[in-house]
């Protein structure tokens, strides 16, 4: 079972500064990770996938790294909507097993 | 445009059973995986199962399986979830999710998501 654990766990940064987030991965994933932004009340919504690709209609400030156990997600200059939980995903090629990492909260200093 | 919509949650006594639907429009929902992913409350989120486009392939969390059972209508763009032998642990929102890819390939990546259907597990 492949385990992701991200880190920090709550980040505390102004609008406008930058954003670095941390997911780590117990066995290697080649590429094969996501990153999902959930905001209170709300679903998650897919911002990277397969470690560096953004999903549609995301903005480039989002950027995503990484392979292999060690993926970054990059927010380059927070703006006020951008405050909110995120995850990762990963997903073994066969059988699928998915499984989220434990969230990072990116809340405002 | 592409919406999911869960039905059937509810309060419901450990042991006890409950099926969720989920309704989809908006897409070619016989061309995508579908999945359930549950978030415990104030907790993070957790793959529940997946369906891929035929029903021919079906997985499962080893936390529900042998008691959760996933299933489709694509005549209907439907979704099931059905549950039994309830635990208190399995309290939490559970969201349909559709899988970014189309096609007899699955991307195992979660692009859109419904709001959401509450199950509550308690005597």
């Amino acid at each position: 079972e492949v385990v992701l654990t991200q880190s920090p766990a709550t980040l505390s940064l102004s609008p406008g500064e930058r954003a670095t987030l941390s997911c780590r991965a117990s066995q290697s994933l080649s590429i094969y990770l996501a990153w999902y932004q959930q905001k209170p009340g709300q679903a998650p919504r897919l911002l990277i996938y397969d470690a560096s690709i953004r999903a549609t209609g995301i903005p480039d400030r989002f950027s995503g790294s990484g392979s292999g156990t060690d993926f970054t997600l990059t927010i380059s200059g927070l703006e006020p909507e951008d405050f909110a939980v995120y995850y990762c995903q990963q997903r073994r090629n066969w059988p699928p097993r998915l499984a989220f990492g434990g969230g990072t909260k990116v809340e405002i200093k | 445009e592409v919406q999911l919509v869960e039905s059937g949650g509810g309060l419901v006594k450990p042991g006890g059973s409950l099926r969720l639907s989920c309704a989809a429009s908006g897409f070619t929902f016989s061309g995508h995986t579908m999945n359930w992913v549950r978030q415990a409350p104030g907790k993070g989120l957790e793959w529940v199962a997946s369906i891929t486009v035929s029903s021919s392939y079906i997985f499962y969390a080893d936390s529900v399986k042998g008691r959760f059972t996933i299933s489709r209508d694509n005549a209907n763009n439907l979704l099931f979830l059905q549950m039994s032998s309830l635990r208190a642990e399995d309290t939490a929102r559970y969201y349909c999710a559709r899988d970014i890819s189309s096609g007899f390939t699955s991307a195992w990546y979660f692009d859109f998501w419904g709001q959401g259907a509450l199950v509550t597990v308690s005597s």
